[in-house]
């Protein structure tokens, strides 16, 4: 079966640290990966999304950064946290083998940036 | 991808049928409608997919109508664990984007 890894679950980072986000899909090949930020009491904002290795599409300009190493391997990072990147972000995955099917998420990590 | 327009909140009582209805007026032929669950501190969970008429699982139906402008989904006697938002996505697997709306915040009181 098909299992999705995000960590870490919480995360308290200063005004100008680094950021490093790590997703990882177990169980499929191939997958479409995303990263979403929801702010609190908002909806989902797409932030990146991936449909194979080396392709990225950025929906937001903004400070942050994604890459895909490997197949399965989806990082967020930034070099510079502000405090509006504060929020709850959500790693996914959906089949790129079938007809449209379900995304499955990560349990989220929650970035405080202080 | 067809934008999609939904209300913003609908409370209801438990045992109650909610029906949310979602608009998406520019759909393109090969476009599905999704329909997503999203609780507090919580990644949103699949809940239906269609096409077009009526779709049923043991969750929820979706009703689309013949011109697929519109969507329906409906949640039959809710419970106060049915508390959550709901997203309606209008999906098209070459494209691979997944794009959520603000959703509809359904809250259920006893």
């Amino acid at each position: 079966s098909q299992t999705i890894h995000q960590w870490p679950a919480t995360l308290v980072q200063p005004v100008g640290s680094p950021l490093s986000l790590e997703c990882t899909v177990e169980g499929t090949s191939n997958p479409n990966l995303y990263w979403y930020r929801q702010a609190a009491g908002r909806g989902l904002q797409l932030l990146f999304y991936s449909v194979g290795i080396g392709q990225i599409s950025s929906e937001v300009p903004q400070n942050l950064s994604a890459s895909r190493p490997q197949d399965r391997q989806f990082i967020l990072s930034s070099k510079k946290l502000l405090l509006s990147d504060s929020g709850f972000y959500l790693c996914a995955w959906s089949s790129t083998s079938q007809g449209p099917t379900e995304a499955f998420f990560g349990q989220g990590t929650r970035l405080t940036v202080v | 991808l067809a934008k999609t327009t939904q209300p913003i909140s609908m409370d209801s009582y438990e045992g109650q049928e909610v029906n949310i209805t979602c608009s998406h007026n520019n759909i393109a032929t090969n476009d599905y409608i999704t329909w997503y669950q999203q609780f507090p501190s919580q990644g949103p969970r699949f809940i239906i997919q269609g096409y077009k008429t009526k779709v049923t699982n043991e969750v929820a139906s979706l009703f689309i109508p013949a011109d697929r402008k519109s969507s329906t989904l409906s949640l039959p006697r809710v419970s106060l664990s049915d508390t959550a938002v709901y997203y309606c996505l209008v999906v098209r697997n070459s494209w691979g984007k997944l794009q959520f709306g603000a959703g509809t915040q359904v809250v259920v009181t006893p």
